[in-house]
C-alpha cells in the first residue's frame, strides 16, 4: 500500500516544454506539499495546500502552478521549462494543520526531472 | 528567518560504533523537529518527530533529543550497522503552516 505516490518517477524533456507531475495520498490527510531538491541535495518547500486551499507559496516562479482537484491529490504543472528546473520534486502530506502545526510529514518517492 | 544546519556533512564509522548526528536551528520558536532518512535515489523516510514540548524520542536503536533553548537537536544511533548507511536530514517545523525547513543533511557510511 503506497501512502504517497507520484507519477512519473522520471521525466526527461526539452527546454520550453510544459509538463505535469501528479501526486496522490491515501492517508486521509488534508494538507499536501511540494518540495524541490536541488543538485546539492538541498530540500526546499515550494507550495502547501490545506483542504484544497493554497497556504504556502514560497516565491516560486509563476511558471509553476499547483492544482488540487481534491484533498487526496496535488498536482504540479510547469510551463516553459528551463534548465534550472532540473531537480527532484517531492510531494508530501500530513494531518490538518489546525490540529496543531507540525504533524509528521510523509513523503512520496520523488520525480526526477531533467530538462535538456 | 529559520535556518537549519547539520554538521558534519559526511561521516564514516566502523560497524558497531555508536554515533551522534548534530542539527542546529536559529529560531527557537519551532513547533517540532523531524528527522528523516534518505537512501540514494529514493524518497524521504520519517524516523522521529519531537514535539516542541518534548525533549527526546526513541525508536529502536535511534534516539533524538531536542533542546530549544540552545537551538540544537541530536540523533543518536546505537550499534550502527551497514544498513544504516544513508543521508540523514533534520527539519524544523517553522510557523503554524507546517512548513519544514531542512538542513543540508549528513551522509553516513557504516563500514562492515
Amino acid at each position: 500500500d503506497t501512502a504517497v505516490s507520484q507519477t512519473p518517477k522520471y521525466l526527461v524533456t526539452q527546454m520550453g516544454n510544459d509538463k505535469s507531475i501528479k501526486c496522490e495520498q491515501n492517508l486521509g490527510h488534508d494538507t499536501m506539499y511540494w518540495y524541490k531538491q536541488d543538485s546539492k541535495k538541498f530540500l526546499k518547500i515550494m507550495f502547501s495546500y490545506n483542504n484544497k486551499e493554497l497556504i504556502i507559496n514560497e516565491t516560486v516562479p509563476n511558471r509553476f502552478s499547483p492544482k488540487s482537484p481534491d484533498k487526496a491529490h496535488l498536482n504540479l504543472h510547469i510551463n516553459s521549462l528551463e534548465l534550472g528546473d532540473s531537480a527532484v520534486y517531492f510531494c508530501a502530506s500530513s494531518q490538518p494543520i489546525e490540529r496543531g502545526a507540525g504533524e509528521t510529514q510523509y513523503f512520496g518517492p520523488g520525480t526526477r526531472l531533467l530538462v535538456l | 528567518k529559520q535556518e537549519v544546519t547539520q554538521i558534519p556533512a559526511a561521516l564514516s564509522v566502523p560497524e558497531g560504533e555508536n554515533l551522534v548526528l548534530n542539527c542546529s536551528f536559529t529560531d527557537s520558536a519551532i513547533y517540532n523537529l523531524q528527522w528523516f532518512r534518505q537512501d540514494p535515489g529514493k524518497g524521504l523516510t520519517s524516523l522521529l518527530l519531537i514535539q516542541s514540548s518534548q525533549r527526546e524520542q526513541t525508536s529502536g536503536r535511534l534516539n533524538a533529543s531536542l533542546d530549544k533553548s540552545s537551538g540544537r537537536s541530536t540523533l543518536y544511533i546505537a550499534a550502527s550497522q551497514p544498513g544504516d548507511s544513508a543521508t540523514y536530514l533534520c527539519a524544523a517545523h517553522s510557523g503554524n503552516t507546517g512548513k519544514l525547513i531542512f538542513g543540508q543533511g549528513t551522509t553516513l557510511q557504516v563500514k562492515p
